[in-house]
């Protein structure tokens, strides 16, 4: 079972870019099957999806947030990241990391506050 | 996009009631319907899946039923580790949607 742990900046200023790295340990992100996914949840409020990439590099992205949204996979460092540009107040959240795999979402890690902020 | 709802949206229930919480899909999706657990500060853990399968290592007083656009989570006796909020996710079609979520505190 692998384990993932979210990082970045907790504090992002308007309009800039937001950038978060998901480690996974207990697991190589190439010799998995998974759908390696950002989820995020505003403080209070419900869940959201915004996207996942599977190691071939294939991806789908919440339409919602599909042209300020990228994520990527780096196999050499057993990480996998989210970038969101163009940030508000409305992307203040807890941003989660996620596998899915079987169209389920089975590890979640522990979740990173970011809020958007001058 | 496929939108889910919730019913009730919180509930006051007492340990050893049986509770149910209910999920609807705004179109069919067969039994592409998950259910989560979430307690305050913590990440969502995996309850049941494809509706009614159950999630290893859950307690076996969790389950699901349902199919097409209604489900339903059910606990068949509630215990204090269970007051939380329970959210269904739907996996039929990206964008993968949940819904708004089912506090449940204690009476």
């Amino acid at each position: 079972q692998v384990q993932l742990q979210e990082s970045g900046p907790g504090l992002v200023k308007p309009s800039q870019t937001l950038s978060l790295t998901c480690t996974v340990s207990g697991g190589s992100i190439s010799g998995t099957s998974y759908y390696w996914s950002w989820i995020r949840q505003p403080a209070g409020k419900g869940l959201e999806w915004i996207g996942r990439m599977y190691t071939t590099g294939s991806s789908n992205y919440n339409p919602s947030l599909n042209s300020r949204v990228t994520i990527s996979v780096d196999t050499s460092k057993n990480h996998f990241s989210l970038k969101l540009r163009s940030v508000t107040a409305a992307d203040t959240a807890v941003y989660y990391c996620a596998t899915q795999q079987q169209l389920v979402f089975g590890n979640w890690g522990q979740g990173i506050l970011v809020t958007v902020s001058s | 996009d496929i939108q889910m709802t919730q019913s009730p949206s919180s509930l006051s229930a007492s340990v050893g009631d049986r509770v149910t919480i209910s999920c609807r899909a705004s179109q069919s999706i067969s039994t592409s319907l998950n259910w989560y657990q979430q307690k305050p500060g913590k990440a969502p853990k995996l309850l049941i899946y494809v509706a009614s399968s159950l999630q290893s290592g859950v307690p076996s007083r969790f389950s699901g039923s349902g199919s097409g656009t209604d489900f339903t989570l059910a606990i068949s006796s509630l215990q204090p580790e269970d007051f939380a909020t329970y959210y269904c996710q739907q996996s039929y079609i990206t964008p993968f949607t949940f819904g708004p979520g089912t506090k449940v505190d204690i009476k």
